[in-house]
């Protein structure tokens, strides 16, 4: 079925990095670009970024600029989403949402711990 | 950046009572192609947001009939005309007039009496 299936939690150190994984399932997956949407504990929901699966190209908000890369590999139809110098304020649920000029399919979420 | 603000902060609902949630935007969402680029969604504990609504007043697939959209430029109500349990959530509006950048409004949480 349609779906998006994501990585399991992690726990990081702070200054170290995190990569998420986003596997899509049931439908095209270079049709459609991807978000990335993060949520703190007990917070609302931010936007990180998308990417185009199709030609790889990203656009980050400005808050994580220089420190968040999304990438995909089209062959196993996955996304990617990775963070560096992590620090306690990324603790956070990562989402990966696929985009129909809105998200309209979302993944379960990643627990991303940051802690020392 | 588009700064989505919504009110109230929470809600205490009877069943079967209807509920409202205002959301406003701090610019115009309507785009020129004539569509506005509001939607709300509904984030069940423990889950991943779901999609209720898309461009102000269209219900997504599968989303009872209950839950209706309105609104226009900068002003936009969610209602939801007689809650049920399974409503329990917090709702969110959302922009997307700024592709790709999307921005949420704060949520407002709904409860059950």
């Amino acid at each position: 079925q349609v779906q998006l299936v994501q990585s399991g939690a992690e726990v990081k150190k702070p200054g170290a990095s995190v990569k998420v994984s986003c596997k899509a399932s049931g439908y095209t997956f270079t049709g459609y670009y991807m978000h990335w949407v993060r949520q703190a504990p007990g917070q609302g929901l931010e936007w990180m970024g998308r990417i185009n699966p199709n030609s790889g190209g990203t656009n980050y908000a400005q808050k994580f600029q220089g420190r968040v890369t999304m990438t995909r590999d089209t062959s196993i139809s996955t996304a990617y989403m990775e963070l560096s110098r992590l620090r306690s304020d990324d603790t956070a649920v990562y989402y990966c949402a696929r985009d129909r000029d809105f998200p309209d399919l979302w993944g379960r979420g990643t627990l991303v711990t940051v802690s020392s | 950046d588009i700064v989505m603000t919504q009110t109230p902060l929470s809600l205490s609902v009877t069943p079967g009572q209807p509920a409202s949630i205002s959301c406003k935007s701090s610019q115009s969402l309507l785009h020129s192609d004539g569509k506005t680029y509001l939607y709300w969604y509904l984030q069940k504990p423990g889950q991943p947001p779901q999609l209720l609504i898309y461009e102000v007043s269209n219900r997504f697939s599968g989303v009872p009939d209950r839950f209706s959209g309105s609104g226009s430029g900068t002003d936009f109500t969610l209602k939801i005309s007689r809650v049920e349990a399974e409503d329990v959530g917090v709702y969110y509006c959302m922009q997307s007039i700024q592709l790709p950048r999307l921005t949420f409004g704060g949520g407002t949480k709904v409860e059950i009496k």
